[in-house]
């Protein structure tokens, strides 16, 4: 079974602290994405990856296919990065399945 | 481009009423995506179109939802009748070329939230 889970669920941090989402899957993927939905709703597509990693402003995304593990990165964190944070992934075609989510906050 | 238009925004419906949600995908994309996103099951992929053809209807979850795309700039997710059950999230989303390895982002709108009462 195709299958995405992301770590933690709920993460509450300090505003300037380094955060680290997680999300593993259970088999071979064609490509990795990762979302940020704010309150309100609208989702923003950050990444996609098939390999290796990459950065854009305070967020770095990395990707392991060995392992079968990405990691969502974000440096001096600030209150306006409070979002739900949600892998998908491409288990070869062309339908993502999605992670539950990572409830982020960022107190300032 | 103006993004992924989604009307209308905000529905409250009687059960058993007809609901019709639109979606305006970017212009040139291929690829549009339904999805659905509720509390207990998060986001789950209704049906999506290639090129204005739907490749996967699985996630449809029965036969009172239908989808259409007539054209390349037009696609609309139908219930009927329409249950309280179905009060979610309908998220529509476009895609250029979005086939493995091909790397390309997908655009979503920003939801059309569904009541129905």
């Amino acid at each position: 079974k195709n299958e995405v889970e992301q770590s933690p669920q709920n993460l509450t941090a300090q505003e300037g602290e380094f955060i680290t989402i997680n999300c593993s899957y259970s088999v071979g993927i064609s490509a990795l994405h990762w979302l940020q939905q704010h309150p309100g709703g609208g989702i923003v597509s950050l990444f996609m990856l098939s390999s290796g990693k990459k950065k854009h402003g305070r967020l770095i995304a990395t990707i392991n296919i060995q392992e079968k593990h990405s990691s969502l990165h974000i440096t001096a964190s600030h209150p306006r990065d409070s979002a739900v944070y949600i892998c998908a992934v491409l288990f070869g075609n062309e339908k993502l399945t999605f992670g539950t989510g990572t409830r982020l906050t960022i107190i300032p | 481009d103006a993004g992924v238009i989604q009307s209308p925004r905000h529905e409250v419906t009687e059960m058993g009423q007809e609901v019709t949600l639109r979606c305006k995908p970017i212009s040139g994309h291929d690829y549009l995506f339904w999805y659905r996103q509720t509390m207990m099951r998060g986001l789950e992929l209704l049906i999506y179109f290639n090129n204005n053809v739907p490749i996967d209807d699985s996630g449809m979850p029965e036969d009172r939802f239908s989808a259409k795309m007539p054209n390349a700039s037009f696609s609309t997710l139908k219930i009927q009748p329409s249950e309280p059950r179905d009060s979610a999230v309908y998220f529509c989303a476009s895609s250029s070329s979005f086939r493995r390895g091909s790397g390309n982002t997908i655009y979503f709108g920003e939801g059309s939230w569904l009541t129905v009462v």
